[in-house]
């Protein structure tokens, strides 16, 4: 079962405009949700997280909101730049459950 | 600054063969995982440690064992390859378990023919 979910497999936004990558949870346990970017042939990194007890959170361009009612995130950047290209994870729980990811290309 | 590393980085195993992956951490983190990337799927967890000597199952865990002996390494071992194993393999380490995120190695590629 996936707890995790980002139903959009990828997006496509021109430099400049704010891209907006959704995930969706299923356990309301969840008190923890992060965000990693994923070059290719590289490893994750760590971008932004966001605690339950909050529903936004913000470094620098990126922005995490989180509405607990819907049990949904989304990562907001802006202004996105051709080096965001990258696939987007999300991940939740204290075993770090991580959604299919999203492959973002912003375009010059 | 190595961080994660992991080796190795390719390999290319028949059914039925063994082989052990490779992890290293030098940021002295006491949790360290194994997770694994199939297309569709993000990462599963198949292993993961608390400290030195504790393992634990993840998600996904059959087919596989691994060991921590020392804090900085985590070993992965594969008995029996199936082809079911073909996957990228990514090792991370973390300070203190999911608030701080993980700090990942750059993956094994693994092919099992």
């Amino acid at each position: 079962d996936q707890q995790v979910k980002q139903n959009s497999p990828s997006l496509s936004v021109q430099e400049g405009r704010i891209s907006i990558l959704n995930c969706d949870y299923t356990n309301s346990m969840f008190d923890y949700f992060l965000w990693y970017k994923k070059y290719p042939a590289e490893g994750p990194t760590f971008l932004i997280s966001i605690s339950s007890i909050k529903d936004k959170n913000e470094d620098g361009r990126f922005t995490v909101f989180l509405n607990k009612s819907a049990k949904h995130l989304s990562l907001h950047i802006v202004p996105s730049q051709p080096g965001d290209s990258a696939v987007y994870f999300c991940a939740a729980g204290d075993d770090m459950r991580f959604g299919a990811g999203t492959r973002l290309t912003v375009e010059p | 600054n190595a961080g994660v590393t992991q080796t190795p980085k390719f390999r290319v195993l028949k059914t039925g063969q063994s082989m052990t992956l490779l992890c290293a951490q030098d940021m002295n983190h006491e949790y360290m995982y194994w997770y694994r990337q199939d297309p569709g799927m993000g990462l599963r967890l198949i292993h993961y440690s608390v400290g030195e000597g504790t393992t634990a199952k993840g998600e996904v865990p059959d087919g596989y064992n691994v060991s921590r002996l020392k804090k900085q390494n985590f070993l992965l071992g594969l008995e029996s390859a199936a082809p079911s194993q073909t996957s990228v393999y990514f090792c991370a380490s973390s300070y203190s378990g999911t608030v701080y995120g993980y700090t990942f190695g750059s993956g094994t590629r693994l092919t099992v023919v």
